[in-house]
């Protein structure tokens, strides 16, 4: 079965740093996608950025980008320059190729940006 | 463009009761969703559709029944409620079966006494 696994609960980090938020996964398949959403105070979730695993160039959109190490089944996510709307919880998402409809998610990391 | 819509959005309900939570999505995705949130724990699937008249289990099923009778509305519905069940649900849609991004409404809280 496809697990995802986010080791850290809760994070902080100073306005205009970098906070790096970690994810891993387990498939036994090679076509997959990845995925990390947002979810604000608001509870809307949005997603920010999608890593398709048989492209090798790491998915970048912004000031957000992800670190994917397939052979090491690891997903982290790169906020860099982090503003005070960066507030959220974030969840790392996985769904296989092979059509089973299905996104597994992460239990979420919660950051906090401290001005 | 409303995307996906859930009603009601708060509900506290006595053990026992039922009721239902309507998405609805005006986007004409295939693929829709209903996920409970629980701290702790992420988004777990409960039920799930991959086009009009289908509907599939998840994760979390139990306790718990959908139906899908128009391409736009997937209904996620408790007969017996019970405080286990005290959670947000979210409803989510999708274009694609694997590619496309996960639209989500703005959850719904519900509370069983």
């Amino acid at each position: 079965a496809q697990t995802v696994t986010q080791s850290q609960p809760e994070m902080s980090v100073q306005e205009a740093e970098t906070v790096t938020l970690s994810c891993t996964y387990d498939t036994s398949e090679n076509n997959y996608y990845l995925f990390w959403y947002k979810q604000p105070p608001s509870r809307q979730m949005i997603l920010v950025i999608r890593q398709e695993a048989y492209k090798q160039q790491n998915a970048t959109e912004n000031r957000f980008s992800v670190n994917f190490q397939k052979a090491a089944k690891s997903f982290s996510l790169k906020i860099s320059d982090s503003q005070l709307g960066d507030t959220a919880m974030y969840f790392c998402a996985f769904i296989g190729g092979s059509g089973t409809y299905k996104y597994i998610f992460g239990t979420g990391t919660r950051l906090k940006v401290l001005a | 463009n409303a995307g996906v819509t859930q009603t009601p959005k708060f509900r506290v309900l006595k053990t026992g009761q039922s009721m239902t939570l309507l998405c609805a999505q005006d986007m004409n995705h295939e693929y829709m969703y209903w996920y409970r949130q629980d701290p702790g724990m992420g988004l777990r699937l409960i039920h799930y559709s991959v086009g009009e008249g289908t509907t599939a289990k998840g994760e979390v099923p139990d306790g718990y029944n959908v139906s899908r009778l128009k391409k736009q509305n997937f209904l996620l519905g408790l007969e017996s409620a019970a405080p286990s069940q005290t959670s947000v649900y979210f409803c989510a849609s999708s274009r694609l079966a694997v590619t496309g991004e996960l639209f989500f409404g703005e959850g719904s809280r519900l509370t069983v006494l």
